[in-house]
């Protein structure tokens, strides 16, 4: 389940299930959307974007929600590996301009 | 290519030193930004540059200094080291904000 903990929220799954995460964005303009994955030591790593023409989009495993009204952003990872355990987090952009606003992050746990 | 380097990894500084973050990519990339990421938050802005000549500050401006003479490069200078610097900092570049940034893999420095 999804817990908030001292630092970041948590998200622990199964090995084999599927993944949520959330993120709620902040500027009601902004039209750019990424999600982000960091492992640990590294720099965040470019997954999947989607313009906000779009409703969802679709990549390798992945899947990114975007609704609007709400200003809510989700990502979905189907079949979770031990590989996808990292810290995900959600930028959003307006008009692909320079300052990419990047939310808190969520780590996803992923249990054998 | 090598995307983006960034020297040192890690360095320890005595409060009050100076020193330089290099950054370096080799993409081409018209944007380039520096981030700063601390313990349970997301990546803050520090500075950023559009473009060779061009910088501004972002989020978090205080205490660093930029500059942009080439596009392949984007130094941070820290002009009196703080322990409020501690942090790890990301070089990122980007084709003008599209598909997000490229992270290099970061410089995890301590003020002592």
């Amino acid at each position: 389940g999804e817990s908030v903990g001292l630092h970041l929220p948590t998200l622990s799954v199964q090995e084999g299930d599927n993944s949520i995460i959330n993120c709620a964005y902040s500027n009601s303009a902004s039209d750019y959307f990424i999600w982000y994955k960091q492992e640990s030591g590294k720099g965040p790593q470019f997954i999947i974007d989607i313009r906000s023409n779009m409703d969802k989009r679709q990549g390798q495993r992945v899947t990114v929600l975007l609704n609007k009204t709400v200003k809510h952003l989700s990502l979905q990872i189907a079949a979770t590996q031990p590989g996808d355990s990292a810290v995900y987090f959600c930028a959003e952009n307006i008009n692909y301009g320079q300052n990419f606003v990047f939310g808190p992050g969520t780590r996803l746990s992923v249990l054998p | 290519n090598a995307g983006v380097t960034q020297t040192p990894k890690f360095q320890v500084l005595k409060t009050g030193q100076s020193m330089t973050l290099q950054c370096a990519q080799d993409m081409n990339h018209e944007y380039m930004s520096w981030y700063r990421q601390d313990p349970g938050m997301g990546l803050r802005l520090i500075h950023y540059s559009v473009g060779a000549g061009i910088t501004d500050q972002g989020e978090v401006p205080n205490g660093y200094n930029v500059s942009r003479s080439t596009t392949e490069d984007f130094p941070l200078r820290l002009l009196s080291a703080a322990p409020s610097q501690t942090s790890v900092y990301f070089c990122a570049s980007s084709y003008r904000g599209h598909y997000g940034y490229t992270f290099g893999s970061g410089t995890r420095l301590t003020v002592v």
